[in-house]
This record gives structure tokens, C-alpha cells and sequence, in this order.
């Protein structure tokens, strides 16, 4: 079955660049996402790419997309204290464009 | 805001007791969807309604019971529910057009069966 998965924590210091990274299963995935949720919310949408994109630049936000390797990327340039919370990469179904595929989340800690 | 309300934000239960959560989306949108959030777990789809027709059961067993009156709305009834039950249950909503289907989410609502 399909899988997405990230690793759980990234610690960066404020102005410095974050990474996130997803590694993903379904080749056949239309579009990939990145959320965001901060402590005590729901998951807010970032930024999708449609899977024929190798990057999609959103003002701070800059995601690479490498399909040969099925890897998935979120850049956070100048990340700020604001940016801290959980991260989730997602995959469309590969059966259903409206079923995502949620990875475990990345937690991003920005450190003053 | 994101135009997807939850309620409660929080509720207490016990395994006897019989709830429901509320969910609400003034978007305009067609598709509404049930999520489970447990700890060190990836979010989980429990239910999907499509113009109020269900199009996805989950494999979720029958004490979580899902209602859509309305392209608008959207219940999941609780009874009988065990300790393990305990979890974020978010509720989004989307514009099925086929394409790219964006998922808007709600706040969610702790859950907590003693």
C-alpha cells in the first residue's frame, strides 16, 4: 500500500533556512501537499505541486520534487519563531484524487 | 479561520456515554471528510461524504457513527467507545472537481474516553 513518511524533528535557529523532507510510494500520485499545524489547531494548507512540477515557489516557501526518487521537499527560508509546528507531507490515493495519504509529521522547532 | 467549524473542542466521555461531534463548513464545498489523530500516528480517514452520500468507509468499526444531513454539515455519533478512542478528530471539506481537491480543515476535537 501507499506510504509517506518524514522524519519526526527538525531543530533550526531563527533566520537561518529549514528543510523538510518525505520520501513517498505511489508513483502515480497527481498532486503532493504540505500542511502545517500549529499546537491546539487543525491542519493548514501550505503549498500542493502537481506531480509534472520539480518546484513551485510560494514567497518563503520553496518545494522540490524529485519523482524518480519520490522525494518531497519543503524549504522554509528566514524561518521564524512563527513557523514552529508540525508539518505533514501528503500523497492523493493513487485510487482517488480525493483520499490523501498523510506522512507522520515533521516537527520543526525554531530556537531564538 | 479557515471556514470549517468544530464542535466541541474538547469533551470528556465515558465508555457508556453516548456523544456527537459537529462539524460545519461555509465554503460552499461538496465533499466533507472525517479524520482520527492519535498520537505518534499518521492521520487516519475514517469517512468521506460526497453531496451527502458516503463514498468511504474506512474499515472504522460501527461504535463511530457518521451523518451528513447536508452538504454543510456533518455528525460523527459516538456510543460505546473504548480508551484507545482517545484522539484529535478533525473534520475537513472540499470541492470534489476532479483535479486538485484541497482539503480545508477544522480545529478538531480533543477527545478523551475514560
Amino acid at each position: 500500500g501507499e506510504d509517506v513518511e518524514q522524519s519526526l524533528f527538525l531543530s533550526v535557529r531563527e533566520g537561518d533556512s529549514s528543510v523538510i523532507n518525505c520520501t513517498y510510494t505511489d508513483s502515480s500520485s497527481t498532486y503532493l501537499y504540505w500542511y502545517k499545524q500549529e499546537p491546539g489547531a487543525g491542519l493548514q494548507l501550505l503549498t500542493y505541486i502537481f506531480s509534472n512540477m520539480d518546484m513551485k515557489q510560494d514567497q518563503r516557501l520553496t518545494v522540490l520534487l524529485n519523482k524518480k526518487d519520490k522525494h518531497l521537499s519543503l524549504r522554509i527560508a528566514d524561518t521564524q519563531t512563527g513557523d514552529s509546528a508540525i508539518y505533514f507531507c501528503a500523497e492523493t490515493d493513487m485510487d482517488s484524487s480525493y483520499k490523501l495519504i498523510f506522512g507522520s509529521g515533521t516537527r520543526l522547532l525554531v530556537r531564538p | 479561520e479557515t471556514g470549517v467549524t468544530q464542535t466541541p473542542r474538547h469533551l470528556v466521555m465515558g465508555m457508556t456515554n453516548k456523544k456527537s461531534l459537529k462539524c460545519e463548513q461555509h465554503l460552499g464545498h461538496n465533499a466533507m471528510y472525517w479524520y482520527k489523530q492519535s498520537a505518534k500516528k499518521p492521520l487516519e480517514l475514517m469517512f468521506v461524504y460526497n453531496f451527502k452520500e458516503q463514498t468511504e468507509n474506512n474499515s472504522v468499526p460501527s461504535r463511530f457513527s457518521p451523518e451528513c444531513p447536508n452538504s454543510s454539515h456533518l455528525f460523527l455519533h459516538l456510543h460505546t467507545l473504548q480508551p484507545e478512542d482517545s484522539a484529535l478528530y478533525l473534520c475537513a471539506s472540499s470541492q470534489d472537481r476532479g483535479g486538485v481537491d484541497t482539503q480545508y480543515f477544522g480545529p478538531g476535537t480533543r477527545l478523551t474516553v475514560l
